[in-house]
């Protein structure tokens, strides 16, 4: 068990080209979720999918984000004629059912960090 | 909706001080809650957690007990080491819900 790997850890674009960030779950994790992290803030919630159906979408996610899981393994999150505003870290999680609980403690990766200059 | 609010820092402490980090949550089922702590370029790795009232969750030091009486889930730590220097957060995971929901976060320095 390696963890939640992302990649790339930094990405410096320009104003309205597109980028594209990977997540790598933990393997036998079928819950994926993506969060956006701004300075001095928590994360805040985008997009979740359990296995490879996308299950849940906030408002933070404008028409110009778009996430994939399509084997329910590894995801994409793409962002399109990026704008300054969209410079922040881009977190990804996973997490599986505990069962009796029910409660999806998430596992974190390391981030990618998103300059659009 | 629901949410959390922790107190704000900078928190700097010495080494051996105690430590509290207070944390209040609105919510209108059965939430489970977390502290997660983030050291320097790392990402979010989760410290403690509790499901139910009373709840009491304890790691590496650290406890928080959930308090439905005050919605309440606070950090503490009787004796904190410089290694403690990272930003907690606290966090609410809504009952049949999925999205975590995080405080802004608090950065506790640690001094020799």
């Amino acid at each position: 068990d390696t963890g939640v790997s992302q990649n790339p850890r930094h990405k410096i674009t320009k104003r309205g080209q597109n980028v594209t960030f990977r997540c790598d779950p933990i393997s036998e994790h079928n819950r994926l979720y993506w969060y956006r992290q701004t300075l001095g803030q928590g994360p805040e919630f985008l997009t979740y999918f359990q296995n490879e159906a996308q299950l849940e979408k906030s408002r933070l996610l404008s028409d110009r984000f778009s996430a994939e899981r399509p084997k329910g393994s590894f995801s994409t999150l793409e962002i399109q004629r990026t704008e300054q505003g969209d410079s922040a870290m881009y977190l990804c999680a996973s997490s599986s059912n505990t069962g009796r609980t029910g409660t999806y403690e998430q596992y974190f990766g390391p981030g990618t960090r998103l300059t659009v200059t | 909706g629901d949410s959390v609010t922790q107190m704000e820092g900078p928190v700097t402490l010495s080494e051996e001080a105690f430590l509290t980090i207070n944390c209040t949550y609105t919510a209108t089922g059965y939430p489970s809650l977390f502290w997660y702590v983030q050291y320097p370029g790392e990402g979010l790795q989760l410290l403690l957690k509790a499901t139910k009232a009373d709840d009491k969750g304890s790691n590496k030091g650290f406890e928080a007990t959930y308090r439905k009486e005050t919605t309440s889930f606070h950090l503490e730590k009787g004796s904190v080491q410089v290694s403690d220097s990272a930003v907690y957060f606290c966090a609410l995971n809504p009952y049949n819900n999925n999205d975590m929901r995080f405080g802004a976060g608090t950065r506790l320095t640690v001094k020799p």
